[in-house]
């Protein structure tokens, strides 16, 4: 597709329940970032992945938070037993390698954990 | 530590009026800063990219600078308009290939009529 399409735009979902999330970057990029922006707060930055390297993780909050890109494309944010504090909007970005690089934001999925 | 301020805060001007939003940063190395554009509910846009080298960058109405020695970046928005309601972001590049991203927590622009 021409932009970065994110999955599903809003989720609301019980306490303790998982949760899945998925990015579509643009094709051909090989950067993929995951972020998420709580109320009133900046963006924070969970997990990176780039090419077939071993993914940046240093950001997720938690072991309850995981991800995977299969096949260098389409990624997928899991978050296991959620809680109140996971409420956010969750960002998906993909860009190339080389700088200065543009990177590319989905619309995101407004998570509410009730 | 690697940081993004960014001020005002929030913003609120008459349509048809210009503003000027900063951001000041303290990343080390310095690859590349972009200002991006967060509409309500939606993902940032990107406004401009700007390497080291680089001092001015305009895209419309909109004109970014940057002062690599003093480690500051400006936004200025001209004629504003009533979507240029938004909130803007200021985000940095560390390192040498760029692959860590440090964001501003952002201003809020409301423009009025």
């Amino acid at each position: 597709g021409a932009g970065v399409s994110q999955s599903p735009s809003n989720k609301v979902t019980e306490k303790g329940k998982d949760v899945e999330l998925r990015c579509d970057p643009i094709s051909g990029h090989t950067a993929l970032y995951w972020y998420r922006q709580s109320l009133g707060q900046g963006l924070e930055f969970l997990i990176y992945f780039q090419g077939n390297s071993a993914p940046d993780k240093s950001g997720l909050p938690s072991d309850r938070f995981s991800a995977e890109r299969t096949g260098g494309s389409v990624s997928t944010l899991t978050i296991q037993r959620t809680q109140q504090e996971d409420s956010a909007v969750y960002l998906c970005a993909s860009g190339t390698r080389d700088p200065p690089m543009g990177y590319t934001f989905g619309s995101g999925t407004r998570l509410t954990v009730v | 530590k690697n940081q993004v301020e960014q001020s005002p805060q929030s913003l609120i001007i008459l349509e048809g009026k210009n503003c000027t939003l900063q951001c000041n940063y303290t990343v080390s190395p310095f690859s590349n800063l972009r200002w991006y554009k967060q509409d309500t509910g939606r993902g940032p846009v990107s406004l401009t990219i700007m390497t080291f080298s680089e001092n001015t960058k305009s895209n419309g109405r909109y004109t970014a600078t940057l002062d690599a020695d003093t480690k500051q970046s400006s936004l200025h928005i001209t004629a504003s308009q009533l979507s240029d309601s938004a909130s803007y972001i200021c985000v940095v590049s560390v390192g040498q290939a760029g692959t860590a991203l440090i964001f501003g927590k952002g201003t809020t622009l409301s423009v009025s009529s």
